[in-house]
């Protein structure tokens, strides 16, 4: 069975600092990932899709990027977080052919 | 573009009573259309889809049908428990569009013994 993990699940950071967030993905080859930012209180806001190694779709201009450095991994960075980037990131994977998103537990990061 | 509304919440009832949330969609063609469930701190769950129109969606006691006609896919459910206490997102998914989930802005339904 697929398993989607995402860590680390709780982060405390300081504005100006470097962000880090990592997305994998097992039982599962060629997945199709995607980063999601889920303010307080708010619905979904999809950041970032790919469709494969090194493929890389941005949905909102922002002060974030994201990497696909393998597979099954995602990864979401920011070199300078801002205030405005705390939240819930969600992160999620389907299936080239299907279109059933399946989400991991996601991080909840807070700026300082 | 596509977009999905859903209906404000809070929404808070008392146990064993019945539920509706409503959700809307606009598209250029027929989407799938999904409910997900997100329980306190966790991610979303798939809760329910249909892929076409008058299909039926159902799950742990909920249901949804869509509705070509009025464009809609409400949830209900004829008892809720407290134990179904989470926010509610609709979605839907247009393959011959940009092929990416589109989300309601989420509904939090909150259920008193």
């Amino acid at each position: 069975s697929q398993t989607i993990h995402q860590w680390p699940a709780t982060l405390v950071q300081p504005v100006g600092s470097p962000l880090s967030l990592e997305c994998t993905v097992e039982g599962t080859s060629n997945p199709n990932l995607y980063w999601y930012r889920q303010a307080a209180g708010r619905g979904l806001q999809l950041l970032f899709y790919s469709v494969g190694i090194g493929q890389i779709s941005s949905e909102v201009p922002q002060n974030l990027s994201a990497s696909r450095p393998q597979d099954r991994q995602f990864i979401l960075s920011s070199k300078k977080l801002l205030l405005s980037d705390s939240g819930f990131y969600l992160c999620a994977w389907s299936m080239d052919t299907s279109y059933e998103q399946y989400f991991g537990p996601g991080t909840r990061l807070t700026v300082t | 573009g596509d977009s999905v509304t859903q209906m404000e919440g809070p929404v808070t009832l008392s146990e064993e009573a019945f539920l509706t949330i409503n959700c809307t969609y606009t598209a250029t063609g027929y989407p799938s259309l999904f409910w997900y469930v997100q329980y306190p701190g966790e991610g979303l769950q798939l809760l329910l889809k249909a892929t076409k129109a008058d299909d039926k969606g159902s799950n742990k006691g909920f249901e949804a049908t869509y509705r070509k006609e009025t464009t809609s896919f409400h949830l209900e459910k004829g008892s809720v428990q407290v134990s179904d206490s989470a926010v509610y997102f609709c979605a839907s998914y247009l393959i011959q569009g940009a092929q990416k989930l589109v989300f309601g802005q989420g509904t939090r339904l909150t259920i008193n013994p």
